[in-house]
């Protein structure tokens, strides 16, 4: 969605390496998720992000939200192959007064060479 | 175990043969929504419904129907398959609607011939 873009659309790091993945809206994000995709599979819900600046941490996978909540960025660290995969961001955006609407970025594929 | 079961995973048909992929969920979510994810464009919404009766359309309801006759159960029915629906298709649920984590399903593969 041009409302959601993300970047980059594939990375391919050595084991080991550090990671950053952007999502970058054009309007306020009122909520964002990101999720992680096997190929081919569902998608599995990482974290949630809702306040400006808010940060949270599981295990190596770092996700902020800016302070004027139109980005978010999700880091790795010292990533391993089990990262691999795809990563996804999703957000509530107001698009209309009372109206959100939940769209996707379309992705970064992540391949960690061992 | 908390999950949403789709069915089935794969399935590979001909144009204008009648279609239901299943969606069930077992946590009891109100929200339930069908994505479609095709190379390039992401996923994009094709139904979603707030709760029991209610539904409404996402960004491509074309040449998709769905019903939400129970809390649990959301199918998505390809009335006349055409080989544009193609796609890989995901059933998702949440508790809060927008405004929580999405539960997806594994996936149904389909390719119309």
């Amino acid at each position: 969605s041009q409302e959601l873009e993300q970047s980059p659309q594939s990375l391919i790091v050595q084991e080991g390496k550090n990671l950053t993945i952007n999502c970058t809206s054009s309007k306020t994000l009122y909520g964002l998720y990101w999720y992680k995709q096997k190929y081919g599979e569902g998608l599995i819900f990482l974290m949630m992000l809702q306040k400006g600046g808010e940060e949270k941490s599981h295990e190596k996978i770092t996700a902020k939200l800016d302070e004027k909540k139109q980005q978010s960025s999700l880091h790795i660290t010292a990533s391993q192959p089990s990262h691999a995969g795809i990563y996804l961001c999703g957000a509530v955006l107001l698009i209309t007064s009372g109206t959100y609407k939940y769209i996707f970025g379309t992705g970064t594929r992540l391949k960690v060479l061992a | 175990e908390a999950q949403v079961t789709q069915n089935p995973r794969y399935l590979i048909t001909v144009t204008g043969k009648k279609l239901t992929v299943t969606c069930s969920q077992n946590m009891n979510h109100e929200y339930m929504s069908w994505y479609r994810q095709d190379p390039g464009l992401g996923l994009r919404q094709i139904y979603y419904s707030m709760n029991v009766e209610v539904t409404d359309k996402g960004d491509v309801p074309e040449g998709y129907k769905v019903s939400r006759k129970e809390k649990r159960n959301f199918p998505l029915i390809l009335e006349s398959p055409s080989p544009n629906q193609t796609s890989l298709y995901f059933c998702a649920s949440s508790v809060l609607g927008l405004h929580s984590p999405l539960h997806f399903g594994n996936g149904t593969r389909l390719t119309v011939t």
